[in-house]
C-alpha cells in the first residue's frame, strides 16, 4: 500500500492551491479516504472526508466553504481543492486511507490505517 | 465537537520502564478510540484501534484500553525506537478528533 501526495507550495494569502494523493497496493474504490493536515510544530488536524463512491463528503468548520475534496477511483487519486487560503492553512497535508476493524464486538469505528508522507503547503506573501 | 485531552504533554523514561498515556474525553464515545504514533519528520502509524486492538505488524510491548471518556495507552518496556509522539484520537462523531500529543523520550 502506497500514498503519495503532490502539489504542495507556498502561495499568497487568498490564493489556491489542488492537492493530489496517488496510490497504489490496494483497491482504491473500495476504501474510504480523509485529509488530515500538521501546522507546523503542531498536533494533527481532521480536514475532509469522503466516501468510497465520493458521495458522501464531510468538512472541519475550519476549511468548509472554501476547500473541496474529490476523488477518481479510475485513476486511484484522491484530491483537495483549497481557495481562498489563509496563514493558518500553513501546515503539512497527508492524505489517508481508512479502514473499520472486525473485532468480537462488531465493526469498529473507523481508524486511518495507512498515510501518505506529506505535502507542505506555505500561506504567506 | 468532542474535545480530547491527553497527558502528560512530554515524558522522559529509561529503556525498560514501562509508559503509560491516558486520553479523556469531552463526552462518552464508547470504544472508538485510535492512538497513533508519529516519529519526527514521518507519518503517523496507527497503533491501536477500537481502545485495545493491537494493529498487525505493532510490537506487543504496545496496549491500550479504556472506554467512555477515559483511555489509556501503555507501552511495557521502552525501546529507543519507541522516542515519537503519541496521539490519540476519536471516530465516534464528526468532527474527527485528535489529542494534543504526547512527547515520549528516553532519559
Amino acid at each position: 500500500v502506497e500514498l503519495e501526495e503532490s502539489g504542495g507550495g507556498l502561495v499568497q494569502p487568498r490564493g489556491s492551491l489542488r492537492l493530489s494523493c496517488t496510490t497504489s497496493g490496494f483497491i482504491f474504490r473500495n476504501y474510504e479516504m480523509s485529509w488530515v493536515r500538521q501546522a507546523p510544530g503542531k498536533g494533527l488536524e481532521w480536514i475532509s472526508y469522503i466516501g468510497d463512491s465520493g458521495s458522501t463528503i464531510h468538512y472541519a468548520d475550519s476549511v468548509k466553504g472554501r476547500f473541496s475534496i474529490s476523488r477518481d477511483n479510475a485513476r486511484k487519486s484522491l484530491f483537495l481543492q483549497m481557495d481562498s487560503l489563509r496563514p493558518e492553512d500553513t501546515a503539512v497535508y497527508f492524505c489517508a486511507r481508512q479502514k473499520r476493524g472486525v473485532t468480537r464486538f462488531g465493526v469498529t469505528g473507523p481508524y486511518f490505517d495507512y498515510w501518505g508522507q506529506g505535502t507542505l503547503v506555505i500561506v504567506s506573501s | 465537537d468532542i474535545q480530547m485531552t491527553q497527558s502528560p504533554s512530554s515524558l522522559s523514561a529509561s529503556v525498560g520502564d514501562r509508559v503509560t498515556i491516558t486520553c479523556r474525553t469531552s463526552q462518552s464515545i464508547s470504544n472508538y478510540l485510535n492512538w497513533y504514533q508519529q516519529k519526527p519528520g514521518k507519518d503517523p502509524k496507527v497503533l491501536i484501534y477500537a481502545a485495545s486492538t493491537l494493529q498487525s505488524g505493532v510490537p506487543s510491548r504496545f496496549s491500550g484500553s479504556g472506554s467512555a471518556t477515559h483511555f489509556t495507552l501503555s507501552i511495557s518496556s521502552l525501546q529507543p525506537e519507541d522516542v515519537a509522539t503519541y496521539y490519540c484520537q476519536q471516530s465516534y462523531g464528526l468532527p474527527w478528533t485528535f489529542g494534543q500529543g504526547t512527547k515520549v523520550e528516553i532519559k
